[in-house]
């Protein structure tokens, strides 16, 4: 099944502890990208990467760190964590940057 | 997004007909997408328009107005599952070598009432 996958689903962390997101897609796209949503706000792009080894700053990056090592693989790394990263995180991946982009079930952030 | 303006709630009847809009602002148009997004699921694909008119797709179907800013979703003989927030998403090309940055509006939260 054509899916992306993100893992945990859920997490509360505390301050400070850096923890790591993973996202993997199964369908060999090359455009991934990481968003996060708030109320109010909509979905606002993290980062995003148009290939391996290829990544670039979306809206809101500060905080957020990402690597592509693989093409399948677009894990968001938070160094440093803060409560004002305490959100809804989903990734999305698409054959290209210009295509509609299929989205992972979301990871649910909260920072104590 | 601070520049794609969706209103934020709309109620309807099931059977009835919903049309939401959005306009936007950009400095180099590059496309239009809608999604829908469930409470609690991630955004799904609906459509996508980059030149003027219509894209009909079975009960919904999306207008563009390129020279407007403007752009609605339109669905029809609504239905309870139709309850759900429909996301306007804009790619501005500023004149790098991609496509564009994609820029979510904050979506509209669809109501179906029996």
């Amino acid at each position: 099944e054509a899916q992306v996958t993100q893992n945990p689903r859920y997490l509360i962390t505390v301050t400070g502890k850096k923890l790591t997101v993973t996202c993997s897609q199964n369908m060999n796209h090359e455009y991934m990208s990481w968003y996060r949503q708030d109320p109010g706000l909509g979905l606002r792009q993290i980062y995003y990467s148009m290939n391996v080894e290829v990544t670039d700053k979306g809206d809101v990056p500060e905080g957020y760190k990402v690597s592509r090592k693989e093409k399948r693989n677009f894990p968001l790394i938070l160094e440093s964590p803060s409560p004002n990263q305490t959100s809804l995180y989903f990734c999305a991946s698409s054959f290209g940057e210009g295509d509609a982009q299929y989205f992972g079930p979301g990871t649910r952030l909260l920072v104590l | 997004g601070q520049n794609i303006d969706q209103p934020t709630e709309m109620t309807a009847t099931e059977g009835a007909i919903v049309q939401i809009n959005c306009t936007y602002q950009t400095s180099g148009f590059n496309g239009l997408f809608w999604y829908q997004q469930h409470a609690g699921e991630a955004p799904t694909f609906l459509s996508y328009n980059v030149l003027d008119g219509l894209e009909e797709k079975g009960r919904f179907s999306s207008f563009l107005s390129r020279s407007k800013g403007y752009s609605y979703l339109l669905l029809k003989e609504l239905q309870m599952k139709d309850s759900a927030s429909y996301l306007c998403a804009v790619r501005d090309y500023r004149g790098t070598d991609s496509w564009g940055k994609l820029q979510f509006g904050a979506g509209t939260q669809v109501v179906v009432t029996p």
